[in-house]
């Protein structure tokens, strides 16, 4: 059974501070991984990653993925108010199908 | 925004009742997924459909049934409703199944049964 554990659970900041969310996992042929921000409606894709060491960047947002240790890491620097949301993590098998994490409550105080 | 609906957007509902949840699209995408999302749990797959008529059990399908008769909608029915089904529950689409990253969410729907 495929298996997504992110940390922290929540996490309160403040307006400028960097965060740093952690994701692992364990799958049966690992396609991708996959994060995801919502807000308070539908998650909205931020990321995929395939390859390892590989980072992704958008904006002040970025992500890395480690194949070998089974984990990603989710970094935002200088966090504003806006980034206040639910951070989710997923792995898609080879079967196309997502395992999702439990989420890491994000909140940034001005 | 991916054109994608889910109605009602809100329901409350009693132990043992039947309820059914819809998804409409207009993307025209082949495959549409129910989740429902959990406190401590992320999202979870309830049942999948990647084409009309041709839907399969995600990894927690229990007490639930659905069916896809036209391209454009995905139906959930919960045939006799239990508490343990309170819930949100979401919608997604995607075009390509290799491309299972590309979906996209609807706006969710909060199911409470007493």
């Amino acid at each position: 059974e495929d298996k997504v554990v992110q940390s922290p659970l929540s996490l309160v900041v403040h307006e400028g501070d960097t965060v740093t969310l952690n994701c692992s996992y364990e799958v049966t042929n690992f396609r991708s991984l996959l994060w995801y921000k919502q807000e308070k409606k539908a998650p909205t894709f931020l990321f995929m990653l395939t390859s390892s060491g590989i980072e992704k960047k958008s904006g002040r947002l970025s992500s890395i993925l480690d194949k070998k240790e089974l984990f990603s890491i989710l970094n935002i620097t200088a966090t504003q108010t806006g980034d206040s949301a639910i951070y989710l993590c997923a792995v898609e098998n080879a079967g196309n199908m997502l395992t999702f994490g439990g989420g890491t409550r994000l909140m940034v105080k001005p | 925004d991916a054109g994608i609906t889910q109605s009602p957007r809100h329901k409350v509902t009693e132990t043992g009742t039947p309820v059914t949840l819809r998804c409409h699209q207009t993307e025209n995408h082949r495959y549409m997924y129910w989740y429902r999302q959990d406190p401590g749990h992320g999202l979870r797959l309830i049942h999948y459909s990647y084409g009309v008529k041709d839907t399969d059990k995600g990894e927690v399908s229990d007490g639930y049934s659905v069916s896809r008769s036209k391209t454009e909608d995905f139906l959930l029915t919960l045939e006799s409703a239990t508490s343990s089904q309170t819930s949100v529950y979401f919608c997604a689409i995607s075009g390509e199944r290799d491309r299972a990253y590309e979906q996209y969410f609807g706006p969710g729907t909060r199911l409470t049964v007493t």
